[in-house]
Parts: structure tokens; sequence; C-alpha cells
């Protein structure tokens, strides 16, 4: 089981309001990756870290925004939320050498009214 | 275009029954091909990996297959049970790319039923 973690798992918030979505992992990962999902689609990647002082803007298109201070921490911040925000947000890491498996946090289900 | 493509959406079977599920990519160059469970509301958990030379790769009732020349995978569930009922996706990683790319599809939805 991989030691990755998301806070929140669910949060329900009305639009305008900022929010940060937690994702860390104790695996002293460098490459951390948000993924974007809705119900029944694939996952899409909105954002990538190397590593620390490193982000980079991934396949998809989002109003959101990442940091990595930090190598185990790489958290998702959205400044004022909206509706079209409403999505599941998966944070992954991959360990050094390219080729093996991301691991998956949980996830966070965000509902903004 | 999404490159990964699987069938069927969707499939509901009878516990203790056997199911096959299909992946197709256009991913290229591709490196390697993995196949996810995703259980509601969690993040996928691997199952499987291979590589371009590996044709057949197995984890307990879950057996994946690879062909590399026509670009397809299946993965096939033997006996399966209540807990396999989640959503099942295939993710392909194309080579030579420090980023770790990896394409997903849209998943197959399976239900298990008693």
């Amino acid at each position: 089981e991989a030691d990755i973690y998301q806070t929140p798992r669910y949060l329900v918030i009305g639009t305008g309001k900022k929010i940060t979505l937690e994702c860390s992992q104790t695996m002293g990962h460098d490459k951390m990756y948000w993924y974007q999902q809705d119900p029944g689609m694939e996952l899409h990647l909105i954002h990538y870290s190397y590593g620390v002082n490193s982000t980079e803007k991934g396949d998809l298109s989002s109003e959101s925004t990442v940091s990595r201070i930090r190598t185990e921490h790489f958290p998702l911040t959205l400044e004022s939320a909206r509706p079209s925000h409403t999505s599941q947000y998966l944070c992954a890491s991959l360990p050094p050498g390219g080729a093996d498996t991301q691991y998956f946090g949980p996830g966070t289900r965000l509902t903004v009214l | 275009k999404n490159q990964v493509e699987q069938s069927p959406q969707s499939l509901i079977i009878l516990e203790g029954k056997n199911c096959t599920l299909q992946c197709n990519y256009t991913v290229s160059p591709f490196s390697n091909l993995r196949w996810y469970k995703q259980d509601t509301g969690r993040g996928p958990v691997s199952l499987t990996i291979m590589t371009f030379s590996e044709n057949t790769k197995s984890n307990g009732r879950y057996t994946a297959t690879l062909d590399a020349d026509t670009k397809q995978s299946s993965l096939h569930i033997t006996a399966s049970q209540l807990s396999d009922s989640a959503s099942y996706i295939c993710v392909v990683s194309d080579r030579g790319s420090t980023l770790g790319r990896l394409y997903f599809g849209r998943g197959t939805q399976l239900t298990v039923w008693p």
C-alpha cells in the first residue's frame, strides 16, 4: 500500500471561496501529479512536478495552481471556486526510474455550489 | 482524441463467473501498459504492468495479456467476487518521456452480482 494521502476526502463549498487540496507522500518521490476526473471519464493531467520548486501545467487547462516547497507536499489551490470546478481530484507520485507505477492517493471529491 | 479506448463501457456479471475486458491503444512510442482497479470514490490501484516484450502477466485472479503488434490488451478476471465490482482502467505510457507520461482509458465499470 502506497503512502500517499489527500485531504479533505470530500468538500462542499460555495462559489467564490478559496480552497486548498492537500496531497502528501512519505515515500520521498520526486515526481508528483494532479489529475482531474469526472464521473465515467478518463483522468486528465492538470499539474505535475519534477521536484522541489518545479511545477508545470498538464494537458488539461485548469484555473488551479500548485506549489512544491517540500518534496513530500504538493498542494493544489483554487483562488475562487466555481461550479465548473466540481470534480474528483487525484494526486499521484512516481518512484525514480520512470518505468514504475504511479501511486495514487484516495482523491478529493469537490462540489462547488 | 483519446489514445486509449476500452470496451465494454460497463459490464454486469454474476459472482463466480469469468470476464474479459478489452483495451486498444494508439500511443506511440509504447513503453508499458498498466491495468488499474479503481473503487468508487477511491484512487486507482495498480493490478499489472507489462512492457513491450511481455505477452501475459498474472496477479492472482487477474490475468493481463498484451499484443504489441495489434496494440491490444485484455484483462481477464477469473471466478469473480463481489469485491471485484469497480472501474478497471487501462493506462499506457509512452517511451522516452522522463515525465512518466500516462494516457488513460475511460475505464470499464464492472458490477458483480451475488
